[in-house]
């Protein structure tokens, strides 16, 4: 199985802040990697999809880049609504895994 | 605006057969991959398999000989069947849409989990 590793685990941020999130695969996963947002009781929220593109209707301030093994997803300015649980994902070979996900907690 | 919900028990003795049904509204089963995650309390995400709208499947090899998904397009539903389940089965399970990005290759076909349902916790215990 390809490992997913996600960096940080957990992070604290601000208002307005830009923050990054990492996310590496133990193998080339060319660029089938999918970001996912989830809200404490919420199903996760495709936000991201093959590491650049952005979902329809999800705001321009998020980002992906990335391609190979080493990915990352980008705030460019945080908003009260983005303080939640983010995870990688990729759909490059079976079985499909996900990263261990990064909680982006409030400073 | 397509939505999905999950039904079935919430509380499934061990070494019984846990069953869930996802049901599709506001659009079409065809051409889609159809899928079933699950995350237990407080941990992160696990994809349990497919079913393609035709019939095919593909299952995660750590739950393989566990796990039957099946489809019904006349109804446009489908469903997940985990046998001997254990407490290490307690989760929310989740459907969700795959929308494929491209043509699959012999190693995978590439998806984004596009539209998921609101989750249902299954709980194991006697």
């Amino acid at each position: 199985d390809i490992q997913m590793t996600q960096s940080p685990s957990s992070l604290s941020a601000s208002v307005g802040d830009r923050v990054t999130i990492t996310c590496r695969a133990s193998q080339s996963i060319s660029s089938y990697l999918n970001w996912y947002q989830q809200k404490p009781g919420k199903a996760p929220k495709l936000l991201i999809y093959e590491a650049s593109s952005l979902q329809s209707g999800v705001p321009s301030r998020f980002s992906g880049s990335g391609s190979g093994t080493d990915f990352t997803l980008t705030i460019s300015s945080l908003q009260p609504e983005d303080f939640a649980t983010y995870y990688c994902q990729q759909t490059y070979s079976y079985p499909y895994t996900f990263g261990q996900g990064t909680k982006l907690e409030i400073k | 605006q397509v939505q999905l919900q999950e039904s079935g028990p919430g509380l499934v003795k061990p070494s019984e057969t846990l069953s869930l049904s996802c049901t599709v509204s506001g659009g079409s089963i065809s051409s889609y991959y159809w899928s079933w995650i699950r995350q237990p309390p407080g941990k992160g995400l696990e994809w349990i398999g497919y079913i393609y709208y035709s019939g095919s499947t593909n299952y995660n090899p750590s739950l393989k000989s566990r796990v039957t998904i099946s489809i019904d397009t006349s109804k446009n539903q489908f469903s997940l069947k985990l046998s001997s389940v254990t407490a290490a089965d307690t989760a929310v399970y989740y459907c969700a849409r795959g929308h494929p990005l491209r043509y699959c290759s012999s190693t995978s076909c590439y998806l984004a989990f596009d539209y998921w349902g609101q989750g249902t916790l299954v709980t194991v215990s006697s």
